[in-house]
């Protein structure tokens, strides 16, 4: 079954701090990934998106990873702020289906002053 | 407007009732997909319409679901006979262009909340 599977457990760091948080993913490897922060009772607002091709990619204090061989993205947050609290979620295209995104549970990110 | 509208933002039924749930996406986008999301879970895929063609309802759980989009812009979901298990969050998504890879990014709205007494 397609899976994608983001940090189960809610992550709490200091401000200023650098969050990482992972996103896995198993079965297909996708062409895309893409990041959205989700505010409680909004709709995800889209981040960043990372090609397979590409290692690495920035905005402004935002960093994404992916890595093929370990089918892993991992998404970075430097100088954290509390702003930057919130759910964020890791997607990719659908196995059969290349306009939808397949997202994982998300990562639960409190920033704490 | 200058974002995905859905409305409304909260519907709450009785089981067996009949839902629409509306959204009007960001006006010239070919592409407009729903999502449903349970609490705590990411959204998953219902359906994709490019223009007014339905391309894929492959996530549309039971026949009791139907969505529309006659004219290429506003969209309708409907769920008839409404279950308990109904109940989450419906988010609509549109991006600028149609087909192909999800190689852009989809704008969401802030989605209708129903719950299914």
């Amino acid at each position: 079954s397609q899976k994608i599977e983001q940090n189960s457990e809610a992550l709490n760091i200091q401000e200023g701090k650098t969050a990482t948080l992972t996103c896995n993913y198993t079965n297909y490897s996708p062409a895309y990934l893409q990041w959205y922060r989700q505010d409680p009772g909004r709709g995800p607002v889209f981040l960043l998106l990372i090609r397979e091709n590409e290692k690495e990619k920035r905005k402004e204090r935002l960093k994404v990873t992916f890595d093929t061989t370990l089918k892993q993205s991992l998404f970075h947050i430097t100088a954290s702020q509390p702003a930057d609290s919130a759910t964020y979620l890791c997607a990719r295209e659908g196995e059969n289906s290349g306009y939808a995104l397949n997202f994982g549970k998300g990562t639960s990110l409190l920033v704490t002053p | 407007g200058a974002g995905v509208s859905q409305s409304p933002r909260y519907k709450v039924a009785k089981r067996g009732q009949d839902v629409a749930l509306r959204c009007d996406p960001i006006s010239g986008h070919v592409s407009l997909f729903w999502y449903q999301q349970a609490l705590g879970q990411g959204p998953e895929f219902l359906t994709y319409f490019q223009n007014e063609a339905q391309l894929d309802k492959s996530g549309l759980p039971s026949d009791r679901f139907f969505a529309e989009r006659p004219e290429g812009s506003v969209s309708t979901l409907k769920i008839q006979r409404t279950q308990q298990e109904d109940s989450a969050v419906y988010l609509c998504a549109s991006s600028l262009a149609g087909g192909g890879k999800s190689n852009q990014p989809q704008h969401f709205g802030d989605g209708t909340r129903l719950s299914i007494l």
